[in-house]
């Protein structure tokens, strides 16, 4: 079993709608939770970071973590075409020494967002 | 404020030939530094990270070695390329416990 396993995809939405982007994850290790945003050829830029089960909102985007099952998950709200992107769910833990965090990522999943 | 330099941008490089990419950093002092390698349909892996200067740990055996001369300077390298050494190859840095990582624009690499 893969530690982290994402839908790759491809989904596509009409503008507005709201998306929804999925992670499991199995390794109950892992402390740190994040989604990252990557446009074609370019690298990925964080999106969305949290360390506790429950909710995190930032403008359109919720970050949910649902640590007892090992599930993490990315809305966002009035989906516009400029989200179309990779989306990519990441986790980390901490190392021994507590000088090194790895981060494991999921394959990403492709979001088209039509106009 | 804190910005990531990866050069360059795109790379055509003849099966056998020696690889060089740099990524430096700016603005902040003892980042751990990364490299990650991103295949088409195998998501991002993890191929060196560095806590220091000198320090090094390789995460996948492989045709491949990272150097790290300078506190905010960090080197990939390759003596002699595979056709399997292409991908996207990504920096990234992180300084702090458990923040995100920031990565740098990456390095197209297609080895013909």
């Amino acid at each position: 079993q893969k530690e982290v396993e994402q839908d790759p995809g491809p989904l596509s939405v009409p503008e507005g709608a709201i998306v929804s982007l999925n992670c499991t994850y199995s390794n109950s290790a892992f402390q740190y939770f994040m989604w990252y945003r990557q446009y074609s050829r370019k690298g990925p830029e964080l999106l969305m970071y949290t360390y506790s089960s429950g909710n995190k909102e930032d403008g359109r985007f919720t970050a949910q973590v649902d640590k007892s099952s090992k599930y993490i998950s990315l809305f966002i709200r009035d989906s516009q075409p400029s989200d179309s992107a990779t989306y990519l769910c990441a986790m980390s833990r901490v190392e021994s020494g507590g000088s090194n965090y790895k981060l494991t990522f999921g394959k990403g999943t492709l979001l088209t967002v039509n106009p | 404020s804190q910005t990531i330099h990866q050069w360059p941008a795109t790379l055509v490089q003849p099966v056998g030939s020696p690889l060089s990419l740099e990524c430096t950093v700016e603005g902040t002092s003892n980042p751990n530094l990364y490299w990650y390698r991103q295949a088409a349909g195998r998501g991002l892996q993890l191929l060196f990270y560095s806590v220091g200067i000198g320090q090094i740990s390789s995460e996948v055996p492989q045709n491949l070695s990272a150097s790290r001369p300078q506190d905010r300077q960090f080197i990939l390298s390759s003596k002699k390329l595979l056709l399997s050494d292409s991908g996207f190859y990504l920096c990234a840095w992180i300084i702090g416990t458990g923040n995100g990582y920031t990565f740098g624009s990456g390095t197209r690499l297609t080895v013909v």
